[in-house]
């Protein structure tokens, strides 16, 4: 098993342009989630899934959509790209075990933005 | 929003000192998970914790969700270098599922040898 895939690795953008943040896991896990983690402030939560077809905001959706159109992926698409949205961005899943699951994190996007 | 207060922020020690890194909220969590992050790495679940009061050993790591499910601790015995890395605490949203985590901003140790 690949685990929880991310790609790109770096990418850098030029402020108002678009791009897709690819994430794909291969452990049929019902739940998926983006985060995004700046210097000092922890991961925050961008968006997130419970399964195919359902999406809902998490604590910093501006600028970004999802959509999870299948159980194995959940892109991240960013509409406009803007300084602000120069990150770390961790794709996450996991299955649901009443309260104990494991979150298994991909390795993460480097998204530079000038 | 529920917060999560880590502290400290940064913590620089000597091979086989302990040491006891806090994780704090005024909210109630319905679990509480650490994780430990390498440089240019996601980070790595620990363990999770869902009762008040649940004591979990890993090893030389000993973790704490206090009684009233608001905060949480994380001691380490004898300090290895090895245990260099970034340690988040990440609380669970009540009604159970852990897809929706609140995390700490993090405390950044360093075992120096």
């Amino acid at each position: 098993n690949a685990g929880v895939t991310q790609t790109p690795k770096f990418q850098v953008l030029k402020t108002g342009q678009s791009m897709t943040l690819q994430c794909a896991q291969d452990m049929n896990h019902e739940y998926m989630s983006w985060y995004r983690q700046d210097p000092g402030m922890g991961l925050r939560l961008i968006h997130y899934s419970v399964g195919a077809g359902i999406t809902d905001q998490g604590e910093v959706p501006n600028g970004y959509n999802v959509s999870r159109s299948t159980t194995e992926d959940f892109p991240l698409r960013l509409l406009s790209a803007a300084p602000s949205q120069t990150s770390v961005y961790f794709c996450a899943s996991s299955s649901p075990r009443g309260g104990r699951e494991t979150q298994y994190f991909g390795p993460g996007t480097r998204l530079l933005v000038l | 929003t529920q917060l999560l207060e880590q502290s400290p922020q940064f913590l620089s020690i000597q091979e086989g000192e302990n040491l006891t890194v806090y994780c704090n909220s005024s909210s109630v969590f319905s679990s509480l998970q650490w994780y430990r992050q390498e440089p240019g790495e996601g980070p790595v679940l620990l363990v999770t914790v869902v009762t008040g009061g649940e004591v979990k050993k890993l090893k030389r790591l000993t973790f704490q969700f206090g009684d009233a499910r608001k905060d949480s601790s994380l001691h380490i015995t004898a300090a290895q270098p090895g245990d260099t890395g970034l340690y988040l605490c990440a609380g669970g949203r009540s009604g159970g599922s852990n897809y929706k985590l609140t995390f700490g901003k993090g405390t950044l140790l360093t075992v120096n040898p």
